[in-house]
């Protein structure tokens, strides 16, 4: 296993047009978590999962986002009818409960 | 609400100098967890360090040195005999859950750039 796998790394989209990224976390780990970072700044929590069960959203996660972790492997997480403010970059995280966590690559968004 | 300040935006040191990466941080929380992690241009958060705060003690790995001062709510990140590949965005961060990222709180990270 190689680590937290991305897709894709890039994706640039017209306003209005929805996205999909993807998140495979380490086989074993059974949080994932999705992270948004915007130039210059750290990274902010966006929501969680253990196992299949999304535990924890943060008011980042307007009701265009969605995440989706079917049968506890890999994620996606959606965003509908994208906006120039949804310019960031998307990271997932995976570890195992009470234990570091280990960071992907990140997909990077840009919408025009 | 918990907050991490890492006051310095940009740090420039000549290659084999030693340099120090400071972090404030802010939370209610009797129980919280640090974090360090180094943000190379690939753009993968790669984990350096965590530490509890019940565990004041300094940390020494090879180069890298960490100080945790509960009294003053700092926990500042030294590089000693610097090197190139060190350049990269540092950022500290903090957890009232234990180990992982949920709730993490970040700062806004120190970009560190090691010159030749």
């Amino acid at each position: 296993d190689t680590g937290v796998s991305q897709d894709p790394r890039h994706k640039i989209t017209k306003r209005g047009q929805n996205v999909t990224f993807r998140c495979d976390p380490i086989s074993e780990h059974n949080r994932l978590y999705w992270y948004r970072q915007t130039l210059g700044q750290g990274p902010e929590f966006l929501t969680y999962f253990q196992n299949e069960a999304q535990l924890e959203k943060s008011r980042l996660l307007s009701d265009r986002f969605s995440a989706e972790r079917p049968k506890g492997s890999f994620s996606t997480l959606e965003i509908q009818r994208t906006e120039q403010g949804d310019s960031a970059m998307y990271l997932c995280a995976s570890s195992l409960m009470i234990a570091e966590a280990f960071f992907g690559q990140g997909t990077r968004l840009t919408v025009v | 609400a918990q907050k991490v300040t890492q006051a310095q935006t940009e740090i420039s040191v000549v290659e084999k100098e030693d340099v120090t990466l400071d972090c404030v941080y802010e939370t209610r929380d009797t129980t919280y967890y640090l974090f360090w992690y180094k943000q190379p241009p690939s753009g993968e958060l790669v984990f350096l360090i965590r530490r509890n705060s019940f565990d004041e003690q300094n940390e020494i790995s090879g180069r890298y040195s960490w100080n945790f001062q509960k009294s003053t709510s700092s926990f500042n990140f030294t590089i000693t005999a610097s090197q190139v590949v060190d350049s990269a965005v540092y950022f500290c961060a903090l957890s009232a859950f234990e180990g992982g990222a949920d709730g993490l709180t970040f700062g806004k990270g120190t970009h560190l750039i090691i010159q030749p």
